[in-house]
């Protein structure tokens, strides 16, 4: 159980384009999910959390206007990084945690680059 | 302010026993979270503590001490496919989870 899915693995966008990235709870109902972006060797800095109906909350230094997040059922969320440029290439990675629940459950990560 | 620290990285030998240390200072603190991350893939969950005491969970034990700000992760027997980044994060009250910057081990035979 907790499977946690995003697609796409992998992007190659050019600079100037917008890429979204789904995030899906295929086995149980996410109340609570969370971005995050991970540079190579570094840690993972939490971007935005979002709970299901609501807007999502940014975190210090994160543009929302930039990185557009929605969080339409309980089982779905996006993020779309809109205007990409180089500096954005990243790992970026999804979790979910179900209601009343502290574990946070990570799917696969996606890589995007910008060329 | 908020800090986890854990060291960069750790090699040990096949077979053998490695313990993987993490201070933390942060507010509204709820619980210590233990994740595994191989190159190139998400973190998986290894342990959760939120009381002090030591989580035996076959290989892997965490160990938690609230009062002192500290947490360890115990591998056992160590198999080459341990290599990897451990995550150490504390939970806090609201609900998000500080990440440490992570001790790559290197296991060897």
């Amino acid at each position: 159980g907790a499977v946690v899915s995003q697609h796409p693995s992998w992007v190659i966008c050019k600079s100037g384009t917008s890429v979204k990235i789904e995030c899906r709870s295929l086995d149980f109902q996410a109340t609570t999910m969370f971005w995050y972006r991970q540079f190579p060797k570094q840690s993972l800095m939490l971007m935005a959390t979002s709970n299901e109906g609501s807007k999502a909350t940014y975190e210090q230094g994160v543009e929302k206007d930039k990185f557009l997040i929605n969080h339409a059922s309980l089982t779905l969320s996006t993020l779309t990084v809109t205007s990409a440029h180089p500096e954005d290439s990243s790992f970026y990675i999804c979790s979910a945690s179900g209601t009343g629940k502290d574990t946070q459950y990570f799917g696969p990560g996606t890589r995007l680059t910008v060329l | 302010g908020q800090n986890i620290d854990q060291p960069t990285e750790m090699t040990a030998t096949e077979g053998a026993i490695v313990q993987i240390n993490c201070t933390y200072q942060t507010s509204g603190f709820n619980g210590l979270f233990w994740y595994q991350q191989h190159a190139g893939e998400a973190p998986t969950f290894l342990s959760y503590n939120v009381l002090d005491g030591l989580e035996e969970k076959g290989r892997f034990s965490s160990f938690l001490s609230r009062s002192k700000g500290y947490s360890y992760l115990l591998l056992k027997e160590l198999q080459m496919k341990d290599s990897a980044s451990y995550l150490c994060a504390a939970y806090n009250q609201g609900g998000k989870l500080i990440f440490g910057q992570g001790t790559e081990l290197s296991v060897k035979p």
